[in-house]
C-alpha cells in the first residue's frame, strides 16, 4: 500500500513551457486535491475532484488544468508556466462522505518541487 | 483577514519542554479542526482532529478548541527532538472534506 504518490519530485522548467504532474493514490478514495504550499501562504486549494470525470475548482485555480480519467489518478496540468507558479505542489486524497470507523481526513502524497524560470 | 491564521515562528525549545501552538480562525461554521505535522521536505500527515469545542488527548499531544474566543490549540508535552517540523493548523470548510490551512508553524526542539 503505497498512499499517495507523485511524479516527478523534482523539476525545473522555462517561462512559457508546459508540463503535467501525476498525483496515484491506492486506497480506493473517492476525493483527489491539488494543493499548492508557499513559504507564509499555508496551503491553498489549486482544483479538486470528487470522482472519476469530476473536477472543481478551488481556492487559486488560474493557470492550472486538471483531469480525472481515472479514480486513481488526478493530473495537474500547466499549460503555460510561469515564475509565479515556483512553488511545491502536494496531492491529496480522502474518502467521501465519512462512515463509522472511517477518516475523512486527507491524506498527503510527498509533493513536487517545480521552479519556472 | 485570513480564514486561520496562525504565528509562523519559528519556535525554539529545548528537549523536555511543553510547546503550545496556536491557531486562530474567523468563520464559526464547521466546527472541525485538525492539525497535521509536516517534517521538512515531506508532506504533511494528520496528528488530531478535534470536534467543536474542549479538549482531545493523544498521548503527548493535546488539542483544545475554545469556541468562545475562535481559538485553537496544540500542546506537546515532554517535546522531543523528533518532534521538530512544522505543525499546520486547519479547519474543515464544508463539504467535500475540503480544509483550509494556516501558514503553519515551524518548531525546532533542540537536545
Amino acid at each position: 500500500n503505497a498512499g499517495v504518490t507523485q511524479t516527478p519530485k523534482f523539476r525545473v522548467l522555462k517561462t512559457g513551457q508546459s508540463m503535467t504532474l501525476l498525483c496515484a493514490q491506492d486506497m480506493n478514495h473517492e476525493y483527489m486535491y491539488w494543493y499548492r504550499q508557499d513559504p507564509g501562504m499555508g496551503l491553498r486549494l489549486i482544483h479538486y475532484s470528487v470522482g472519476e470525470g469530476t473536477t472543481a475548482k478551488g481556492e487559486v485555480p488560474d493557470g492550472y488544468n486538471v483531469s480525472r480519467l481515472k479514480k486513481q489518478n488526478f493530473l495537474l496540468g500547466l499549460e503555460s508556466a510561469a515564475p509565479s507558479q515556483t512553488s511545491v505542489y502536494f496531492c491529496a486524497s480522502s474518502y467521501g462522505r465519512p462512515l463509522a470507523g472511517r477518516s475523512d481526513t486527507q491524506y498527503f502524497g510527498p509533493g513536487t518541487r517545480l521552479t519556472v524560470l | 483577514q485570513k480564514e486561520v491564521e496562525q504565528d509562523p515562528g519559528p519556535l525554539s525549545v529545548p528537549e523536555g519542554a511543553i510547546v503550545s501552538l496556536n491557531c486562530t480562525y474567523s468563520n464559526s461554521a464547521f466546527q472541525y479542526f485538525m492539525w497535521y505535522r509536516q517534517y521538512s521536505r515531506k508532506g504533511p500527515e494528520l496528528l488530531m482532529y478535534t470536534y467543536s469545542s474542549g479538549n482531545k488527548e493523544d498521548g503527548r499531544f493535546t488539542a483544545q478548541v475554545d469556541k468562545s474566543s475562535k481559538y485553537i490549540s496544540l500542546f506537546i508535552r515532554d517535546s522531543q527532538p523528533s518532534d521538530s517540523a512544522t505543525y499546520l493548523c486547519a479547519r474543515f470548510s464544508g463539504g467535500y472534506n475540503k480544509l483550509i490551512f494556516g501558514a503553519g508553524t515551524r518548531l525546532a526542539v533542540h537536545p
